[in-house]
């Protein structure tokens, strides 16, 4: 079963824009990753944060996390063709379960 | 980040025959996992798999469906058995490395069954 939800489901917005995805989860977690998935391949780690923080920024990425929510987000900046993938947040405890994912294309 | 490879890369099987995958990491991990993914959608976790015992199943994932081995601590494999075209997806090796929480992805192994 699915731990997660991601909203929107698809989201399409052109070069340089700014793309916004959202989890919510059902459990309490001690961390919640989030996923990339180029069609038809690999999943790529982006980042992890903890229950215990409420932000964390990697390069153009800024995830934010509401336990009290259960919810979070991922923030993609300053969009490029290249982040065209589908998205999952996923979460412990044994192994990750993953949310139903966002499926982003970006435009030239 | 460990290194994981998988074998094979895809595959095609007839109906009712078995399909093996094999999991290797170029470095000793505390956790090994299993985790298919149907076409268009999400990664649903199979199992654990446990080294040294019998492998810790999720709901809707039973043994004599999905036998899994890990003889050491890099290596597992994952078999499909009495395959049906609705066991064609992906299927993916995920391992988690003593002391840290993130997960590394193999490439995946893409089944096709007819």
């Amino acid at each position: 079963s699915q731990q997660g939800e991601e909203d929107p489901q698809a989201l399409s917005i052109q070069e340089g824009e700014n793309a916004t995805m959202n989890c919510s989860y059902k459990t309490s977690i001690n961390n919640l990753q989030w996923y990339r998935q180029n069609s038809g391949r690999g999943l790529v780690h982006l980042i992890l944060i903890r229950s215990n923080e409420r932000e964390k920024h990697s390069g153009r990425l800024r995830v934010t996390l509401d336990t009290s929510k259960k919810s979070s987000s991922l923030l993609i900046t300053a969009s490029r063709a290249a982040d065209t993938a589908s998205y999952f947040c996923a979460t412990p405890p044994r192994g990750l379960i993953f949310g139903t994912g966002t499926r982003l294309q970006v435009f030239p | 980040s460990a290194v994981i490879s998988q074998k094979p890369s895809r595959d095609i099987c007839q109906r009712g025959t078995s399909l093996t995958i094999q999991c290797q990491v170029d470095s000793q991990v505390t956790m090994m996992f299993w985790y298919r993914q149907q076409p268009g959608q999400s990664l649903t976790l199979i199992a654990t798999a446990n080294q040294g015992s019998e492998a810790t199943y999720e709901s809707g994932f039973v043994i004599d469906k999905f036998p899994i081995s890990r003889p050491n601590l890099t290596f597992s494999t994952l078999t499909v058995s009495n395959l049906s075209p609705e066991d064609s997806s992906i299927y993916l090796c995920s391992v988690r490395q003593g002391g840290t929480d993130t997960q590394y992805f193999g490439p995946g192994t893409r089944l096709t069954v007819l």
